[in-house]
């Protein structure tokens, strides 16, 4: 139980172009998603809170325009990379929260989305 | 802004030795979780341990607590190659938001 996904695992795309990353909880429900980015060899970076049903809370210094995050149902959340450039290349892991299970407190991670951008 | 710090960064061991790793932190938290990743793969959850509660096992796992010091500690006991991974100790606090530590690397040596 408590598995999350994360699609595409990896992306190859041009400067410019926008790049969509998906993150569902496949078997509970999470009423919060969050969104990490990892540089290599550091640690994760904590960017935003995915709420269901409402807006996203970004941490200080991410720019919401540039990362759009859309948590339309309980089971998926959605992060957009906007005018994607070289220094937004990255590692990024999203994780789940269970809503209402037990254990409430942990967190469930995706198995990450490695971007570069030429 | 991080608030785990893991202390020592990198670890080589042989196997069936133990690992011990650390973590302090700055803040009160509600409780403090030990994460492994694997190169280029994703956080595998290990063990949550409450701000109420001192010492924990799973497995050979022990990771202890000590809110007085701001710390945790993560052993591993009698090591095993697949343990080679990277050790994150993360600290929750309000809204559930996680503050992950800097790592540390574990090479177990066959």
């Amino acid at each position: 139980g408590a598995v999350v996904s994360q699609h595409p695992s990896w992306v190859i795309c041009k400067s410019g172009t926008s790049v969509k990353i998906e993150c569902r909880s496949l078997d509970f429900q999470a009423t919060t998603m969050f969104w990490y980015r990892q540089f290599p060899k550091q640690s994760l970076m904590l960017m935003a809170t995915s709420n269901e049903g409402s807006k996203a809370t970004y941490e200080q210094g991410v720019e919401k325009d540039k990362f759009l995050i859309n948590h339309a149902s309980l089971t998926l959340s959605t992060l957009t990379v906007t005018s994607a450039h070289p220094e937004d290349s990255s590692f990024y892991i999203c994780s789940a929260r269970d809503g209402g299970g037990v254990g409430t407190d942990t967190q469930y991670f995706g198995p990450g989305t490695r971007l570069t951008v030429l | 802004s991080q608030q785990g710090e893991e202390d020592p960064q990198a670890l080589s061991i042989q196997e069936g030795e133990n690992a011990t790793m650390n973590c302090s932190y700055k803040t009160s938290i509600n409780n403090l979780q030990w994460y492994r990743q694997n190169s280029g793969r994703g956080l595998v959850h290990l063990i949550l341990i409450r701000s109420n509660e001192r010492e924990k096992h799973s497995g050979r796992l022990r990771v202890t607590l000590d809110t007085s010091k701001k710390s945790s500690s993560l052993l591993i006991t009698a090591s095993r190659a697949a343990d080679t991974a990277s050790y994150f100790c993360a600290t929750a606090h309000g809204n559930n938001r996680l503050a992950f530590g800097k790592g540390n690397q574990v090479v177990v040596i066959p």
